[in-house]
């Protein structure tokens, strides 16, 4: 599975939109691009995935560039609660297992 | 609808000794993992179940550690002799059906510190 890159840290001011960018220059054509995330003392949650259109569900919008080399998930108005752990995961899907990275630490700062 | 459950949530041991942890998956799911997450990484799979078949155990310690799902439902996940170095938080997670693309629903973990 391709490798991805994403910030170690973000900020983003409560109530704006929050932008968590992820690379992924060596994705491969059946890969799919997933967002989890994973708040302080829990365990990792679902947020949105897709291929190469973008996706919208309540939680988050995902934006995935025409040459699917990078994509960007949007939390369109953040609240304290958002504060966690954004993983980026890229998988093909034949592959079963997702591969977590380090993650993305967003605080939403009042 | 019930989420995954854990448990013991905390453990604590010295090294050397064995630890058991437990995990109950959504209802209906045949697909259940067991990660291992390090203080400041991202989750690492252990193992994987369809059912009561391991799917993928090659990232799993055999060594020391062992993992069963007998009945297709409940799993243990063992750990014997515990070394310093398995201090972390197991989480354990479940799918419907293991089909790749499937969300998975993950259980908040037992953390484990080994003395």
């Amino acid at each position: 599975d391709a490798k991805t890159t994403q910030p170690t840290s973000m900020d983003c001011a409560e109530g704006r939109a929050a932008n968590l960018p992820c690379n992924h220059s060596t994705i491969s054509g059946n890969e799919y691009v997933y967002w989890y995330r994973q708040i302080h003392s829990q365990g990792p949650q679902y947020i949105i995935h897709g291929l190469k259109n973008n996706e919208t569900n309540e939680m988050a919008s995902l934006i995935i560039t025409e040459d699917r080399k990078s994509s960007t998930l949007i939390l369109p108005h953040a609240t304290l609660r958002d504060t966690a752990v954004y993983y980026c995961i890229v998988n093909s899907g034949s592959a079963r297992q997702l591969t977590f990275g380090s993650g993305t630490q967003l605080t939403v700062l009042p | 609808e019930a989420g995954v459950a854990q448990s013991p949530r905390y453990k604590i041991i010295e090294k050397r000794q064995s630890v058991a942890f437990w995990c109950n998956p959504i209802s209906g799911h045949a697909t259940l993992y067991w990660y291992q997450q390090i203080l400041g990484q991202g989750p690492k799979l252990l193992i994987q179940f369809q059912n009561n078949g391991v799917v993928d155990d090659s990232q799993l310690p055999k060594d020391r550690f062992s993992a069963e799902r007998l009945k297709g439902v409940d799993s243990t996940l063992k750990i014997q002799p515990a070394k310093l170095e398995d201090s972390a938080v197991y989480l354990c997670a479940s799918s419907n059906t293991g089909t790749p693309n499937e969300k998975l629903f993950f259980g908040s973990g037992t953390q484990l510190s080994v003395l």
